[in-house]
């Protein structure tokens, strides 16, 4: 069966200290993954997405995410966070050019 | 990026009655979907509209509950029936255009059933 993972239902970090969000995910297949951020009372936003090649994708808002295939890990990282980055993350699979499935969400809390 | 748009964004709704939700995309894409969201919490996936045929459901979701509709390539319809406090919730639709691409995702409709 397919599926995503976010260990941590919230993580906490100063304004200006770097972040991780973390994410596992199990395929069978190749994994096309993604990282999405959500605003309150607002949709989810694509923030970046791993296809192949390089291992570090860059997204959107200074964020990055690093591959892994041996721990089948895809964490979110930015080196200096923001107040502003305070929100919902969520990590996401897709399989066979199909749907997709989302991890349970980490929320994001970033203190002045 | 596809812009989407959702009517009505919010709603308050008695028990028993029915909902629609109407989904525009500015562009013509392969995939639609439609997720239910409680606030806070992850997607959940109800259905994949496909246009000129039936929607796909996913397990635990049935037509007569939630019919879809999906008359061409920019436009969808979710119907939430026979509403209970139960299904209040965030109700989502997505498009993509396949193979590799990511979804993209409308505003949302925030859904109060008493």
């Amino acid at each position: 069966a397919q599926s995503v993972a976010q260990p941590e239902d919230q993580v906490n970090v100063a304004e200006g200290n770097p972040l991780t969000v973390k994410c596992t995910y199990s395929v069978s297949g190749n994994p096309y993954l993604f990282w999405y951020v959500q605003y309150p009372n607002r949709g989810l936003q694509f923030l970046l997405k791993y296809i192949t090649g390089d291992n570090l994708v860059k997204g959107s808002y200074g964020f990055e995410a690093e591959f892994n295939k041996s721990q089948t890990s895809f964490h979110l990282k930015k080196p200096s966070a923001l107040v502003s980055d305070s929100a919902l993350y969520f990590c996401a699979v897709r399989v066979n050019f199909n749907k997709f499935y989302f991890g349970s969400g980490t929320k994001l809390n970033v203190k002045p | 990026s596809a812009v989407i748009s959702q009517k009505p964004s919010r709603d308050i709704c008695q028990r028993g009655t029915s909902l629609t939700i109407q989904c525009q995309v500015d562009s013509q894409v392969t995939m639609m979907f439609w997720y239910r969201q409680q606030p806070g919490q992850s997607l959940t996936l109800i259905a994949t509209a496909n246009q000129g045929s039936e929607a796909t459901y996913e397990s635990g979701f049935v037509i007569d509950k939630f019919p879809i509709s999906r008359p061409n390539l920019t436009f969808s319809t979710l119907t939430v029936s026979n509403m209970s406090p139960e299904d209040s919730s965030i109700y989502l639709c997505s498009v993509s255009t396949g193979g590799y691409n990511e979804q993209f995702f409308g505003p949302g409709t925030r859904l109060t059933v008493l």
